[in-house]
């Protein structure tokens, strides 16, 4: 049971390069999330998909797009590169009730230079 | 907004020492409380949840009670070993909300030492 897969595991950006993050989750979740956790500053939201065919913005969703492809993946793009993204970014997914938490994956470390 | 609010780290103890890690929040209603651990290198884990008020989550030695009163679910560990080492999230979830959008409060290292 893979639970949530994400790929690549590291990345070296130059500015203004785009690139496309990748995740997939095989535990048939409704919801998926992605995350960017920086230092001192814990995990911050920046784009959420409730249900396949949705997507919503978080809390720091400029310079980011997202497409959830089907109930499996969910993507993050960043267009154009800044030195401000560099960050670990984490994808999770949720299902059932609230009795539940995130399963995530094992995160994306991306460096923009 | 809801909020989370944890102690400052790192927190640096002895081998066998006991542990209390703060957190309280701030959310309408009757949130869902977690724990969440990340080792190294590694994504976040699930390590305890409590989903009402005076639940006890517990898991690995680790201990947290959901406190409504005080809007608190502190994390407690009696003896804590080296390989506890790692930072803890304490979050939470709301209880309504069709996106389920968990808060996470900033982290706090735990650095265990023999």
């Amino acid at each position: 049971n893979a639970g949530v897969t994400q790929t690549p595991k590291f990345q070296v950006l130059k500015t203004g390069q785009s690139m496309t993050l990748q995740c997939a989750q095989d535990m048939n979740h409704n919801s998926m999330y992605w995350y960017r956790q920086d230092p001192g500053m814990g995990l911050r939201l920046i784009y959420y998909s409730a249900s396949e065919g949705t997507t919503d913005k978080g809390e720091v969703p400029n310079g980011y797009n997202v497409s959830r492809l089907n109930k499996r993946e969910f993507s993050l793009r960043l267009e154009s590169a800044a030195p401000s993204q560099t960050s670990v970014y984490f994808c999770a997914s949720i299902g059932g009730t609230t009795n539940y938490g995130y399963t995530f994956g094992s995160g994306t470390r991306l460096t923009v230079v | 907004g809801d909020s989370v609010t944890q102690m400052e780290g790192p927190v640096t103890l002895s081998e066998e020492a006991c542990l209390t890690i703060n957190c309280t929040y701030t959310a309408t209603g009757y949130p869902s409380l977690f724990w969440y651990v990340q080792y190294p290198g590694e994504g976040l884990q699930l390590l305890l949840k409590a989903t009402k008020a005076d639940d006890k989550g517990s898991n690995k030695g680790f201990e947290a009670t959901y406190r409504k009163e005080t809007t608190s679910f502190h994390l407690e560990k009696g003896s804590v070993q080296v390989s506890d080492s790692a930072v803890y999230f304490c979050a939470l979830r709301p209880l309504t909300g069709t996106a389920s959008k968990l808060t996470f409060g900033t982290g706090t290292r735990l650095q265990v030492t023999l």
